[in-house]
């Protein structure tokens, strides 16, 4: 079974430029979930997908983050405009029920944000 | 609201050595729980969860961590460590009395000295 997929890998802009990155998530997987996770910080959820439509983006901040997941499976998230504050790993993770009551979420390898 | 504190942002062991990660809850009924780990430039990888029935759950890698309701902990555990224990791992809460979504903890880095 294939694991979630992110790209870039790596990325490095200035302050000011968007910036999107793409998630795959676990074929079959319903829910999916973007992260942030700030150097010696746990990961911080963004943004909850079910299916295609929004769960929870209470701690998204919105005047210039957002994200889309059309079709119920891939994924994209875009900042835009960056601030240097946005420096993070950004975490895509999926899982297979509805809800996460002890289901397991399966993590992407993230996203390496660098902003100058 | 829920959450985890994770005591010790780092924790030092020899090859071979005990490892004992610390975790501690806040939730106003029995919760779920979870514990991770990252290697480095990886995304989080689960090792072991608590949901309900046995308080002694066995995960992956040789871990384990009892919950404890009376002392709301659930502190991870291997009897011996091995230098691929190397990484950052994080303890995270869900579940009923708050969000269904994982709260996690701050992590705490394990090295290992061969």
């Amino acid at each position: 079974e294939a694991g979630v997929a992110q790209s870039p890998r790596y990325k490095i802009i200035e302050k000011r430029q968007s910036v999107a990155f793409w998630c795959n998530p676990i074929s079959g997987h319903a829910t999916l979930y973007w992260y942030q996770q700030i150097l010696g910080q746990g990961p911080k959820l963004l943004i909850q997908f079910q299916n295609n439509g929004v769960v929870d983006d209470s701690q998204l901040p919105k005047d210039r983050f957002s994200a889309e997941r059309l079709k119920g499976v891939d994924s994209t998230l875009k900042i835009q405009p960056a601030k240097l504050e946005d420096s993070a790993v950004y975490l895509c993770a999926s899982s297979s029920r509805d809800r996460g009551y002890g289901y397991e979420q399966y993590f992407g390898p993230g996203t390496r944000l660098t902003v100058t | 609201a829920q959450s985890v504190t994770q005591l010790g942002s780092h924790v030092s062991v020899s090859e071979g050595a005990l490892v004992l990660l610390r975790c501690n809850y806040s939730s106003s009924v029995p919760p779920y729980l979870f514990w991770y780990v990252q290697y480095p430039n990886q995304g989080l990888q689960l090792l072991l969860k608590y949901t309900t029935g046995a308080t002694l759950v066995k995960g992956i890698n040789g871990f384990e961590a009892e919950f404890k309701k009376s002392e709301t902990s659930f502190h991870l555990t291997k009897p011996s460590a091995h230098m691929s224990d190397a990484a950052e791992y994080f303890c995270a809460v869900s579940g009923p009395g708050g969000s269904y979504i994982p709260t996690f903890g701050r992590g705490t880095s394990l090295i290992v000295h061969p």
